[in-house]
């Protein structure tokens, strides 16, 4: 069975500081992953997606995911937050065909 | 932007009322998705099209009927909803290949009551 876990449901940074939001799952196959954003009110952004190629994979809006097979881990980072960067984030796994598994959701909060 | 496009974007309808969420996407994706979304929670699967056939329903209830005209266009047919049904209805496609990307709608904001 697949599964995603997001390790935290809220995380609190200052604008101007690094975003770490944290991804693992399980697969029994080799999966690809993504990360989505959801603003208030809207539908689900594509940030990025990972499918075997590069390990580290660049996003839009400055994120990027490192893709560390050993942890089962995806996690999300960008350098420095901006103020817009306020939203959901969720994990998405697919192992395959139609088949999406989504993350509980994280919601980055930026403080000025 | 978003390539996958919903109508309308907000419905209130009584529990007796039969109305249609529309969704269209010009990608050429051969698979389309309903999800109903309620307020700070991932997104659940109701139905999948692929080839413009039903290919996964997720236990939904009868009340919802979905539709998919053509490969381009899917439908949501509302009808007895219930007050719990109340809820942010997600479009999205994908292809069918390897590796594939699934592509969301702005979504439509149902309130039943």
């Amino acid at each position: 069975a697949q599964s995603v876990t997001q390790l935290d449901s809220h995380v609190s940074v200052s604008e101007g500081t690094p975003v770490l939001l944290r991804c693992n799952y399980s697969s029994s196959y080799s999966p690809s992953l993504f990360w989505y954003v959801q603003h208030p009110n809207k539908g689900l952004q594509l940030l990025l997606k990972y499918t075997s190629a590069a390990t580290l994979v660049k996003g839009i809006n400055g994120f990027e995911a490192e893709f560390k097979k050993s942890e089962t881990s995806f996690h999300l980072t960008k350098p420095s937050a901006h103020m817009s960067d306020a939203a959901e984030y969720f994990c998405v796994v697919s192992p395959y065909g139609q088949n999406f598994v989504f993350g509980p959701g994280t919601r980055l909060s930026v403080l000025p | 932007d978003t390539e996958v496009t919903q109508t309308p974007k907000h419905l209130v309808m009584g529990m007796t009322n039969k109305k249609s969420l529309k969704c269209e996407q010009h990608m050429g994706h051969r698979a389309m998705y309903w999800y109903k979304q309620k307020a700070k929670k991932p997104p659940e699967l109701m139905f999948v099209y692929s080839y413009e056939k039903l290919s996964i329903n997720e236990s939904v209830p009868s009340r919802f009927s979905p539709e998919c005209p053509n490969s381009s266009l899917l439908n949501l047919h509302l009808h007895a909803l219930q007050p719990e049904d109340s809820a942010l209805y997600l479009c999205a496609s994908s292809s069918l290949t390897a590796g594939n990307t699934i592509y969301f709608g702005e979504g439509s904001w149902l309130t039943v009551v």
